[in-house]
């Protein structure tokens, strides 16, 4: 069975500029959370997509976005990028978001903003 | 609120020595806990995780036990390889239906031959 996947894998913007990372997740899963990770604030939950709904979300400006389709597959947007929203995107995926449920992790979409 | 408190790092260990990061946490309520693994240029990938009080996760040699009375979940391995470097994290998660992982700030680990 496929791992989760995202595209692309590097990513080279200037600031103002706005991006769109994507994210695969394995087949028959339809939880979809994002993460944002970066030297000084670690691992930062972004927000959680379950049957193309927001259900969680972290604390981050509306810059950020999200969306799910209904094959599962989502897409984070940032708009007006900031220097310090380089960092590295991971996506991850479960069957239904369960609290014991295992959150397989894709290997990330990093983002660089000059 | 909900916190990971990992020890700090980095930490360096010679081959066959016998590790511990210790990690405790910090929860309103009864969370699911993890240790996650991420080599040089890669995602995540989970290494066990324990869903309730006295379970043992285990997975490629590393141990953990989720300890309610001391609210730690300390990752063991009684003799690391050089292929165990990398950075852990450790994870707790608590809302039921909710898929939002808290990490700990992670601990570098570099094991020397």
């Amino acid at each position: 069975k496929a791992g989760v996947t995202q595209t692309p894998r590097y990513l080279i913007k200037t600031r103002g500029q706005q991006v769109t990372l994507s994210c695969s997740p394995i087949s028959g899963h339809r939880s979809v959370s994002w993460y944002q990770q970066t030297p000084g604030q670690g691992l930062q939950f972004l927000f959680e997509y379950f049957s193309e709904t927001q259900r969680n979300k972290g604390n981050f400006p509306g810059r950020f976005s999200g969306r799910q389709f209904s094959n599962s597959r989502s897409e984070m947007n940032v708009s007006t990028l900031e220097l310090g929203d380089s960092a590295l995107y991971l996506c991850a995926s479960s069957l239904a978001g369960a609290r014991q449920e295992t959150q397989y992790f894709g290997p990330g979409t990093r983002l660089l903003v000059l | 609120g909900n916190s990971v408190t990992q020890m700090e790092g980095p930490v360096t260990l010679s081959e066959e020595a016998f590790l511990t990061i210790n990690c405790t946490y910090t929860a309103t309520g009864y969370p699911s806990l993890f240790w996650y693994v991420q080599y040089p240029g890669e995602g995540l990938q989970l290494l066990l995780k324990a869903t309730k009080a006295d379970d043992k996760g285990s997975n490629k040699g590393f141990e953990a036990t989720y300890r309610k009375e001391t609210t730690s979940f300390h990752l063991e391995k009684g003799s690391v390889q050089v292929s165990d470097s990398a950075v852990y994290f450790c994870a707790l998660r608590l809302i039921q239906g909710a898929q939002k992982l808290v990490f700990g700030q992670g601990t570098r680990l570099t094991i020397n031959p």
